[in-house]
């Protein structure tokens, strides 16, 4: 059974650009949660689609937002770029919303220059 | 509002000596608690979970970890540290009825020295 595929893997954008980050969840998992993860804050939490829509969303400013699709893949996307979006962005999915297991990508470093 | 305390930012130990990586929560109600592990570069995988039933879990790798409601814990083990077991260690609380994300403490970081 495929794990959690996040793509890409690295990315280095320029302040000011926007970036897309992709998720694919394994198959049969409906629940997709984003982390962000900074040296300084730790692993802080984005939001969560389930079915299409989106349940929970962290403390994040507008400029971060994402979106699912019908087969449950999941991308985020971050416009106009700053030096502190700089982070490791962590996928993860779940059979639903019940907090029983996550399973997390591997994650996609994201270098704000 | 859930919380988790990770009292060690980082901890040092020999190959072949026992380990316990603290944790502590703030929860309203019996939590869902995780444990996971980090290497560099990578994402988190899980250890093991304690979610109802007896406190103390077995994980993969040959940790464990007791859930102590009492003292609002869930201390992770493992009896004799590998080099390999060097990485970054996380717990996490969720709530029983799902529906909220996971809280995640700010991680442990275990180093294994010869």
């Amino acid at each position: 059974k495929a794990g959690v595929t996040q793509t890409p893997r690295y990315l280095i954008k320029t302040r000011g650009q926007q970036v897309t980050l992709s998720c694919s969840p394994i198959s049969g998992h409906r629940s997709v949660s984003w982390y962000q993860q900074t040296p300084g804050q730790g692993l802080q939490f984005l939001f969560e689609y389930f079915s299409e829509t989106q349940r929970n969303k962290g403390n994040f400013p507008g400029r971060f937002s994402g979106r699912q699709f019908s087969n449950s893949r999941s991308e985020m996307n971050v416009s106009t770029l700053e030096l502190g979006d700089s982070a490791l962005y962590l996928c993860a999915s779940s059979l639903d919303r019940r907090n029983t297991e996550a399973f997390f990508g591997q994650g996609t470093r994201l270098t704000v220059v | 509002a859930q919380s988790v305390t990770q009292p060690d930012i980082h901890i040092t130990v020999s190959e072949g000596a026992s380990l316990e990586l603290r944790c502590n929560y703030s929860y309203g109600a019996t939590p869902y608690l995780f444990w996971y592990v980090q290497s560099p570069g990578q994402g988190l995988q899980l250890l093991l979970k304690y979610f109802s039933g007896d406190t103390l879990v077995q994980g993969i790798k040959g940790f464990e970890a007791e859930f102590k409601r009492s003292q609002s814990s869930f201390n992770l083990r493992k009896p004799s540290v590998h080099w390999s077991d060097a990485a970054e260690y996380f717990c996490a609380v969720g709530r029983n009825s799902g529906n909220t994300p996971l809280v995640f403490g700010k991680g442990t970081r275990l180093s294994v020295i010869a």
